[in-house]
């Protein structure tokens, strides 16, 4: 049981450049999603997917896409990568949940990533 | 628009003695709270969370509290130890809002031996 897995580790990216970061999970969870940390913002949400076939934006989408074609795997485009997107990006998934409880998001390494 | 705060960036205690975390949050409709835990080049990791219908859940040193009228809470970790050495990251979580979850800019916890 590998958990959630994200490939690259690290990336590093010119102006304009495109890529796709990899996140998968193999606990079958509904909810999966995309971080990004930046230093004093905390982690905030970027896409998030609460099924195959199902995602919508989080706090700040603008610059990512995404979509969810199977339960595992969730990937997040960037499309004309800026100097803003340097970030270290996280991928989380969870089970759906109920109200006043919570299955806690379970966290991926992390993709460091640097727009020159 | 920061929902969720943590206004001290660092924290530094001694080993055996208390560290207390605190976290405040805007949003009332906020129903769930977490506290993760995170080490460098690592993702975060779950360690407590509290139903907002509870004001306090314990779990071994860990104890997080909640004052639902101030909207602030706190995490206590009683004793500390070196290894809590970490960045604690508080976040809130709103049911009806598509599990919108928020976190706060996190508190880089130092525990001197």
């Amino acid at each position: 049981n590998a958990g959630v897995t994200q490939t690259p580790k690290f990336q590093v990216l010119k102006t304009g450049q495109s890529m796709t970061l990899q996140c998968a999970q193999d606990m079958n969870h509904e909810y999966m999603s995309w971080y990004r940390q930046d230093p004093g913002m905390g982690l905030r949400l970027i896409h998030y997917s609460v099924g195959a076939g199902i995602t919508d934006q989080g706090e700040v989408p603008n610059g990512y896409n995404v979509s969810r074609s199977t339960t595992e795997d969730f990937p997040l485009r960037l499309l004309s990568a800026a100097p803003s997107q340097t970030s270290v990006y996280f991928c989380a998934s969870s089970p759906m949940r109920t109200p006043f409880s919570t299955d806690t998001q379970y966290f991926g390494p992390g993709t460091r990533l640097t727009v020159l | 628009d920061q929902q969720v705060k943590q206004n001290s960036p660092s924290l530094s205690v001694q080993e055996g003695r208390i560290s207390i975390l605190n976290c405040d949050y805007t949003n009332s409709m906020f129903d769930y709270f977490l506290w993760y835990k995170k080490y460098p080049a690592e993702g975060p990791t779950f360690l407590i969370s509290i139903s907002s219908i509870k004001d306090k859940n314990e779990d071994g040193r860990f104890t997080v509290f909640l004052n639902k009228s101030a909207k602030h809470l706190s995490l206590h970790i009683v004793p500390s130890q070196p290894g809590d050495s970490a960045v604690y990251f508080c976040a809130a979580s709103d049911f009806y809002n598509n599990n919108d979850m928020r976190f706060g800019a996190g508190t880089r916890l130092t525990v001197k031996p």
